[in-house]
């Protein structure tokens, strides 16, 4: 069976420093991936997606960017992190098909000081 | 029942009550819809689908109803327990897109 994992649980960082979150997924191959951002109460919001190694896709202008050097690993990354970055992180993947349900990871919960 | 504002629309059961969640989409062309449940601090989960050529689609404790002429999507809960309490999302998809679009959630809560 399918299983996506998300490291880490939570993550507290100063302003400024940098980010990488990582997320795999195992079982499936040539998955579309997909980062999201979710505030406190709020519904998602796409930040990034991917339907093959080195294809990423940006949804929303953001202090951060994503990368897919292989064909199961997505990761998410900032140079210099802002207060507005904090927030929930959650990665999913799909079949490379559409109209397709996203399987997301248990997310990280991001605090920025 | 639901509220307008910055915050998630709430409904409140009793455990052993049905209960039911409303979802309006927006998009005529959208073709396939999802229910997913979001518990406090964890991802969404996957509950149930349907394609636009089906009016209904029964799980396990739950059915999904898809109303194609007001646009309209519903989850109904069966025998509701406090185990069901969490957020519930509906997304549409359209045209076989890889993308769907996420309504903002309503957070059921179920009293003992």
């Amino acid at each position: 069976s399918q299983t996506i994992h998300q490291w880490p649980a939570t993550l507290v960082q100063p302003v400024g420093s940098p980010l990488s979150l990582e997320c795999t997924v195992e079982g499936t191959s040539n998955p579309n991936l997909y980062w999201y951002r979710q505030a406190a109460g709020r519904g998602l919001q796409l930040l990034f997606y991917s339907v093959g190694i080195g294809q990423i896709s940006s949804e929303v202008p953001q202090n951060l960017s994503a990368s897919r050097p292989q064909d199961r690993q997505f990761i998410l990354s900032s140079k210099k992190l802002l207060l507005s970055d904090s927030g929930f992180y959650l990665c999913a993947w799909s079949v490379p098909t559409g109209n397709q349900p996203q399987h997301f990871g248990d997310g990280t919960r991001l605090s920025i000081l | 029942g639901e509220s307008v504002g910055l915050h998630l629309p709430t409904l409140s059961v009793q455990e052993g009550d049905n209960s039911i969640i409303n979802c309006a989409y927006s998009n005529s062309a959208s073709d396939y819809f999802i229910w997913y449940k979001q518990e406090s601090g964890k991802g969404p989960q996957f509950i149930i689908d349907i394609r636009s050529n089906m009016d209904k689609r029964q799980g396990q404790r739950v059915t999904v109803l898809l109303n194609k002429t007001v646009k309209h999507l519903s989850l109904q809960i069966a025998a509701t327990q406090p185990g069901d309490s969490a957020v519930y999302f509906c997304a549409e998809n359209r045209g076989g897109s890889y993308i769907p679009t996420f309504g903002r959630g309503t957070s059921l809560i179920v009293h003992p």
